[in-house]
């Protein structure tokens, strides 16, 4: 299973741009990278997936360069309802967790 | 209906209890997951079902037992819980295993006292 590197934690204001980077160096062939988002006390919401380039939705975008080696998930002007802890996955057979970032959106 | 459906979503039970928990979906996913989360912790992955077969079983003590009568319904069956296995259950569908977006449910609260 390819093991995933966020950062713990990230601070950003409503109305900013945030960037989270994801490492995930020993990516499989077939692995597809996908980012949940979860609130306190609820299960993970899928945001996005992608195998490589760009892939934009209603929510983010997430961007991932041709070695497949990190992907940065980008939400646009991010709002309070925004702070949440950000998952990013390596899916090759089973959805298995890394420890996430922690981002809070303050005033 | 992309919803996934937890009952209870709060469960006390002591360590002699014997209770369940039930996870259901109908959106024809045929592969169905049970994760533990800790408090502040990621979800940790339990028990895989694929085509209601048990595919994956993390190590999890027999104390837990997953149980999948049919396509839609998922049970995780408790007895003689310690009380650190106090956490939020969580249960999860997507199409088929390893398919990339998966649906998760609200969870059950479970306290063992």
């Amino acid at each position: 299973l390819a093991k995933t590197t966020q950062p713990i934690s990230m601070d950003s204001y409503e109305g900013q741009e945030v960037n989270i980077t994801c490492s995930h160096n020993n990516i499989a062939t077939n692995d597809y990278i996908t980012w949940y988002q979860q609130f306190p006390s609820q299960g993970p919401r899928f945001i996005i997936q992608g195998y490589k380039t760009k892939v934009t939705n209603e929510v983010a975008s997430l961007f991932i360069p041709a070695d497949r080696k990190s992907s940065t998930l980008s939400l646009p002007r991010v709002s309070l309802s925004d702070t949440a802890v950000y998952y990013c996955l390596a899916i090759g057979q089973n959805f298995v967790f890394g420890p996430g970032t922690r981002l809070s959106v303050l005033p | 209906d992309t919803e996934v459906t937890q009952t209870p979503k709060h469960l006390v039970m002591g360590m002699t209890n014997k209770k369940s928990l039930k996870c259901e979906q109908h959106m024809g996913h045929r592969a169905m997951y049970w994760y533990k989360q800790k408090a502040k912790k990621p979800p940790e992955l339990m028990f895989v079902y694929s085509y209601e077969k048990l595919s994956i079983n993390e190590s999890v003590p027999s104390r837990f037992s997953p149980e999948c009568p049919n396509s839609s319904l998922l049970n995780l069956h408790l007895h003689a819980l310690q009380p650190e296995d106090s956490a939020l259950y969580l249960c999860a569908s997507s199409q088929v295993a390893g398919n990339t977006e998966a649906f998760f449910g609200q969870g059950t609260r479970l306290t063992v006292v």
